[in-house]
């Protein structure tokens, strides 16, 4: 157990629709990532941050944002779902979110869209 | 570009064999690596990594190489287990300033190795 917690572990919705993926980091860190990971592209960086706000933004979509609160949970929200949004969400965190740092990841959520 | 690859998608090895996995990565900027196991249904879980100043980090059964004159990261598993079976992926920190320190912790994964120990 990395000490990372998602939720929810599994989410089929339809084309369209809008969800939203929670992530609690481990206990200590300031740092949040999220990852896709779908067949054909691997595991891809999306987003990261660090005590609320954005540091670091990979290839992810417009219709994609995500935030982190106040008390370091965070959320990635998905809208205008499409098939290819199918995959695992993976959320990463680590202590400061520096180079060199170790992160840690969730189990991920399953997200299929119909 | 960018990209992180391993050079073999599967490897078969005999219970209590050594593995060796190997892993390419095209930027020389990158100064921080990871070698991460998945299983079925979960995350990425951290083996080992190691920083750009070494070129050997050994841990419990598992030690990483780092050439950077090839730009190639290999990890080796003594006495392969049936436990060790898992997709495992190398990962590279790029710098995001080439010319200054990068404040991110953004990682680069290539494409995955599946290990299968046959009993």
């Amino acid at each position: 157990d990395s000490g990372v917690t998602q939720t929810p572990k599994h989410l089929i919705t339809a084309t369209g629709q809008r969800v939203t993926l929670r992530c609690s980091p481990r206990s200590g860190d300031l740092s949040v990532y999220w990852y896709q990971q779908s067949l054909d592209q691997g595991l891809q960086f999306l987003i990261q941050y660090y005590n609320g706000e954005e540091r670091a933004k990979g290839n992810i979509l417009e219709r994609f944002s995500a935030q982190q609160f106040p008390d370091l949970h965070s959320e990635l929200n998905l809208s205008s779902l499409e098939l290819g949004d199918s995959a695992l969400y993976f959320c990463a965190s680590s202590v400061d979110g520096t180079p060199s740092e170790t992160q840690y990841f969730g189990p991920g959520t399953r997200l299929t869209v119909l | 570009g960018e990209s992180v690859g391993l050079h073999l998608p599967t490897l078969s090895v005999q219970e209590g064999d050594n593995s060796i996995i190997n892993c390419a990565y095209s930027n020389s900027a990158s100064d921080y690596f990871i070698w991460y196991k998945q299983e079925s249904g979960k995350g990425p879980q951290f083996i080992i990594d190691i920083r750009s100043n070494m070129d050997k980090r050994q841990g419990q059964r598992v030690t990483v190489l780092l050439n950077k004159t090839v730009k190639h990261l290999s990890l080796q598993i003594a006495a392969t287990q049936p436990g060790d079976s898992a997709v495992y992926f190398c990962a590279e920190n790029i710098k995001s300033r080439p010319h200054g320190s990068s404040n991110t912790g953004k990682l680069i994964f290539g494409q995955g190795t599946t290990l299968q120990v046959k009993p």
